[in-house]
């Protein structure tokens, strides 16, 4: 699977757009962009997933570039629940049946402020 | 939406003891499982993958015989940490994924953790 790229932490104002950017150069063609995130003490939590069009679902927005090499998750009004590390991660279509593994980065830290 | 639940949330026991902590998909039938294990300030590492019926995969320097993970059926996978030590304290994430639909890509999703300290 591709490696990403992610910058280690952001802030974003309460009820601003938080726009958390993803590298993925090397990213292949049948390669999703999954995005997960991590509160304190919790397991990681799916947010949303996207081979090649922009995707929108009740949590955020997926935007990827039109060459794939990288994406940028929005959270359109971030609220002081929306802290959390944020994992942007590439893995193959499973369509085949093999069990392919998330590999988890470091991802971002994104702190939501008053 | 898709449901893991993880059991127990949290285990204090003493070193040499053995402890088992159970993963169970609520809602769906997960025919492949993973073990995760993260310490503080660090991100997940993966463990092992279990699809069920069959031995699972271990990762690179995780020892079989201390990790044992059982999936006997399509809906619980448990871990056992054997003869466990100070040094195995950390936090214990189990995923589950659905079965491979041909036409719709199936989201992992994960358990709530299990924290585990030995003494």
């Amino acid at each position: 699977d591709a490696k990403t790229t992610q910058p280690p932490s952001m802030d974003c104002a309460e009820g601003r757009a938080a726009n958390l950017p993803c590298n993925h150069s090397t990213i292949s063609g049948n390669e999703y962009v999954y995005w997960y995130r991590q509160i304190h003490s919790q397991g990681p939590q799916y947010i949303i997933h996207g081979l090649k069009n922009n995707e929108t679902n009740e949590m955020a927005s997926l935007i990827i570039t039109e060459d794939r090499k990288s994406s940028t998750l929005i959270l359109p009004h971030a609220t002081l629940r929306d802290t959390a590390v944020y994992y942007c991660i590439v893995r193959v279509a499973l369509r085949t049946g093999t069990a392919s593994k998330l590999t988890f980065g470091t991802g971002t830290r994104l702190q939501v402020t008053l | 939406g898709a449901v893991v639940s993880q059991h127990p949330s949290w285990v204090i026991c003493k070193s040499g003891t053995s402890v088992k902590i159970e993963c169970r998909s609520l809602d769906f039938q997960a025919t492949t499982m993973f073990w995760y294990r993260q310490f503080p300030k660090q991100s997940l590492m993966l463990m092992a993958t279990s699809n069920e019926g069959s031995k699972a995969t271990y990762e690179q320097g995780v020892e079989k015989d201390k990790f044992l993970i059982n999936h006997a059926s399509l809906t619980l996978s448990t871990l056992t940490v054997t003869s466990a030590h100070p040094e195995d304290s950390s936090f214990y994430i189990c995923s589950a994924r659905g079965t491979v639909n041909a036409l719709v890509i199936q989201p992992q999703h994960f358990g709530d953790g299990t924290r585990l300290s030995i003494l």
